[in-house]
């Protein structure tokens, strides 16, 4: 199975900060369709997941433009800038390329 | 307004079997296929596997195959996934979410059940 790597396990970050969170696969992601299944998710307390980045880098709709997903093969990134507490929860990268799919460990962003 | 509406609050015994459902609303069920994902408590999420309700057909994670069993009703739009055999290790939040091939991602999730295992 695939397994994603995410770093840092948690972040605490000041309003208005940058933070950045790392998700490394065991094995590239790219599909011999070309598309790369890299998704990232967001788990605000108490709630279920919601969509922010698919694709790698494609905001889902009422994404805001905050929100930064890069990355290529194996190592991506979610760069989520002018952090607001509206952003804090567990952040989570999911690949679909491989079957069986699966989620990263989890990073956890706390407001400082 | 698409809608995933869960199933309530599951306990089960030891060695039993419990079922939950997710109906769908506000879009054709046949164009999605939905996803099961697991959430341990306090701990991070375990994709299940999906079932496509146009044809039936279903993938599982390994180690859901002997666990999870995903159905799905087209005449409710509804899914449903049974978990046999319980144990302590299944005592989770169970999360459903469509997922489509032209756009591959989990764009809406329901609100979770728990299912607690205990005697």
């Amino acid at each position: 199975d695939v397994v994603l790597t995410q770093t840092p396990v948690s972040l605490s970050v000041t309003l208005g900060d940058q933070a950045s969170i790392s998700c490394r696969s065991s094995q590239s992601l790219e599909y011999s369709d070309g598309y790369t299944y890299l998704e990232w998710y967001l788990q605000k307390p108490g709630q279920s997941p919601q969509l922010l980045i698919y694709g790698v880098s494609n905001r889902f709709s009422g994404v805001p433009d905050r929100f930064i997903g890069s990355g290529s093969g194996t190592d991506f990134t979610l760069k989520i800038s002018r952090v607001e507490p509206e952003d804090l929860g567990v952040y989570y990268c999911f690949q679909a390329t491989h079957d069986p799919f699966t989620f990263g460990s989890g990073t956890k962003l706390e407001i400082k | 307004e698409v809608q995933l509406q869960q199933s309530g609050p599951e306990v089960g015994r030891p060695g039993s079997s419990v079922k939950i459902s997710c109906k769908a609303s506000g879009y054709t069920f046949t164009d999605y296929v939905m996803n099961w994902v697991k959430q341990s408590p306090g701990q991070g999420l375990e994709w299940i596997g999906w079932i496509d309700p146009e044809y039936g057909s279903t993938d599982y994670a390994e180690k859901f195959k002997k666990k999870a069993t995903l159905t799905a009703d087209t005449s409710s739009s509804t899914a449903y996934i049974q978990l046999s055999s319980l144990t302590s290790e299944d005592t989770a939040t169970y999360f459903c979410a469509r997922w489509a091939y032209s756009s591959p991602y989990f764009d809406y999730w329901g609100q979770g059940v728990m299912v607690t295992v205990s005697s």
